[in-house]
């Protein structure tokens, strides 16, 4: 029930753009994205709920494609500050539980 | 500010023994979590409690338990049944489950077997 993310890490120079998709085997209420940093508690970053929706702010955004049952993280012209692993998290429509995704690290490198 | 509070940051445990990871939050929060989190991997979740003086199982209960006196406050108490305890430990809470908010966090506390 968990769901899948990938890439399982990726390392971009300072600029570049990364996606970070994820993945559930199961219909999707909502779909939430979190950063956190080496040693220290996730931050939320946002929510998108099921009916199709596109989020973003400053250089991050997210969509989430509910008849694919997935969702895109989109870093665009990364800074060394978005370095840090990043985890999904997803409720599900037939029950309200929650599951974290694996997790994707991304190294931002001058 | 608001927030949530974990204590202590660093906590050592000898084998057979039970220790208490506190767990307090300012945010007015209905729905509070503790979650595991092992090196290099994701969160998972150990108890829950949407409501003062109730808590369900996760998927990795065995081993702990917790209580929901006040609103305010969620411990976690490590059992020595728990085998392989060291690990690093978040808090979390949440206006309420399947509300459109996401998780807020403590900033955990890392427990060592010594």
């Amino acid at each position: 029930q968990q769901p899948v993310q990938s890439p399982q890490a990726v390392i971009l120079r300072e600029g570049e753009d990364a996606v970070i998709n994820c993945s559930s085997s199961k219909a999707l209420y909502s779909v939430h994205w979190y950063r956190q940093k080496h040693g220290e508690a996730p931050v939320f970053l946002m929510i998108l709920l099921k009916g199709g929706e596109q989020k973003g702010h400053d250089k991050i955004s997210a969509s989430f494609n509910e008849k694919k049952q997935q969702s895109s993280l989109y870093l665009t012209a990364s800074q060394l500050s978005y370095s840090g692993t990043y985890f999904c998290g997803t409720e599900y429509l037939s029950s309200n539980q929650f599951y974290f995704g694996t997790g994707t690290s991304l190294t931002v490198i001058p | 500010d608001g927030g949530i509070t974990q204590s202590p940051k660093y906590l050592f445990r000898k084998e057979g023994q039970n220790v208490t990871l506190s767990c307090e939050q300012n945010l007015n929060h209905d729905a509070m979590y503790w979650y595991r989190q092992d090196p290099g991997q994701g969160l998972r979740l150990i108890y829950y409690s949407q409501i003062v003086n109730d808590f369900q199982k996760g998927d990795i209960a065995e081993g702990y338990s917790v209580s929901r006196e006040k609103k305010e406050s969620f411990p976690l108490t490590v059992t020595s049944a728990q085998k392989n305890p060291t690990a690093f430990y978040l808090c979390a809470s949440r206006r309420g489950q399947g509300e459109n908010y996401g998780y807020t966090f403590g900033s955990g506390t890392r427990l060592t077997v010594v």
